[in-house]
Formats: C-alpha cells, sequence, structure tokens
C-alpha cells in the first residue's frame, strides 16, 4: 500500500480556516485520496475524497496538488465540533480486495 | 436506516473468557469490515465479508480471533481465551459494491470498547 505522511498534531482557533497537509509521494496513477475523521469515542467518518481535481462538500474541500504527491484537506471554518483525528488514506478503487489501510492521522484541536 | 450498529458498546471480561461482538451493518451494503484500534493508534484492518463469504482473514491477529456472517447480513466477531492485550476497541464499517471492483465509502459504527482484566 502506498503510504501517507501527515503531522502528529495542529491546533486551530475556532472560526479560522485549518489546513491539514498529507504527503503521498510514492502514489500510483489509479490510487484515490481518501480522508476520514474520528471524533471521541466515535468510529470514522467519511470526509472527502479525490483523484486528481479539487473537490468539495458541505463538510470540506480537498486541494490535491498538481504532482499529487500532496494534498490538503481544507476546513473553511473549525469549530469545536471539528476537533477530532483526520485520517488521509490511499486506496486504489481499481483493487476489489483492498481495503483501507489507517495510519495514525493528525489530531486537531480547535481552541475557542 | 440508522447506520452501523454495534453491541455491546463497553465490554470487560475477564482473562480467558471468551467474547462475541456483534455488527449489523446498513442494510443495503454487501461488504462488512473489522478493525481493531489501540489508544493512539489509527485503526487496523482485521477481515472482511462480501455478503456471506470472508475473503480476507489472514490479518487476524491469532487463532483465537474468528469472525461470521452467516446470512450475510450481521456479523460476529468472537476472540477465544481473552488476554489483556486484546484490550481495544473493535470497529465494524461496511459498503457497497458500485461496479466490479469499485465500493463506496465506508460507513463505520461507534465500536465496542473491550477491557480484559
Amino acid at each position: 500500500d502506498a503510504k501517507t505522511t501527515q503531522p502528529n498534531s495542529m491546533e486551530s482557533n475556532e472560526e479560522e480556516p485549518v489546513h491539514l497537509p498529507c504527503n503521498h509521494s510514492t502514489i500510483s496513477g489509479t490510487d484515490y485520496i481518501h480522508w476520514y475523521r474520528q471524533l471521541p469515542s466515535q468510529g470514522p467518518e467519511y470526509v472527502i475524497h479525490g483523484l486528481t481535481s479539487n473537490v468539495n462538500n458541505r463538510m470540506a474541500s480537498l486541494a490535491i496538488a498538481e504532482d499529487r504527491k500532496s494534498s490538503t484537506l481544507i476546513l473553511h471554518r473549525a469549530t469545536l465540533r471539528d476537533a477530532a483525528v483526520y485520517y488521509c488514506i490511499l486506496r486504489d478503487n481499481d483493487n476489489y480486495g483492498q481495503n483501507f489501510v489507517f495510519g495514525p492521522g493528525t489530531r486537531l484541536s480547535v481552541l475557542p | 436506516d440508522t447506520g452501523v450498529s454495534q453491541d455491546p458498546r463497553h465490554k470487560i471480561t475477564k482473562r480467558g473468557q471468551n467474547v462475541t461482538f456483534r455488527c449489523d451493518p446498513i442494510s443495503e451494503h454487501n461488504r462488512l469490515y473489522w478493525y481493531r484500534q489501540t489508544l493512539g493508534q489509527g485503526p487496523e484492518f482485521l477481515t472482511y465479508f462480501q455478503n456471506e463469504a470472508q475473503l480476507e482473514k489472514s490479518r487476524l491477529l491469532s487463532d483465537r480471533f474468528s469472525a461470521e456472517r452467516p446470512k450475510g447480513s450481521f456479523s460476529t466477531l468472537e476472540i477465544q481465551r481473552t488476554e489483556q492485550g486484546d484490550s481495544a476497541m473493535y470497529l465494524c464499517a461496511s459498503s457497497l459494491t458500485l461496479s466490479p471492483g469499485a465500493t463506496s465509502g465506508y460507513t463505520f459504527g461507534s465500536g465496542t470498547r473491550l477491557t480484559v482484566v
């Protein structure tokens, strides 16, 4: 599995934008970039995913570098409820048997 | 549908006892996954099913671990002769096959926290 590298932890102030980086220098052409987050005492939840183009949804935006070796999850206006561990995961959507492999993720703290 | 349900939420057991956890996936999802998560780590994949077929079980941690999905709906994960090192959160997730070779994202349950004393 191609690996990702994320900072262990980040801090943000409430109502400010947050940019969570992820490096994936060994990404293959068919790997999708997925982001999940895990709130305290919950299972992970889907945030966003993309292949090449930047993606937006109601939760976040995903900015993918042109060479696809890095990406950034953008929370446009952090709230206290966004405090969670954020996981950046690569998965080949063409690989029927492949499963999500989680790393330790980035623990985001949001300060009031 | 209320999402993926796991039961119980918490389980405390004595070392050497057997435990069984249940997972009810989203009803239309044909794939079901089990993960284990220890403190400070990301979830670790254990096994998965497509309908009732267990397609990957080599990642199960030892032969004390087994999983079933007898009718392709709910699943159970059993740990026999529990050890203190088995203390962890056990997560279940489900997904839907979208097309040959592709599956939707995962929906996770809230997990079962096991404490072995």
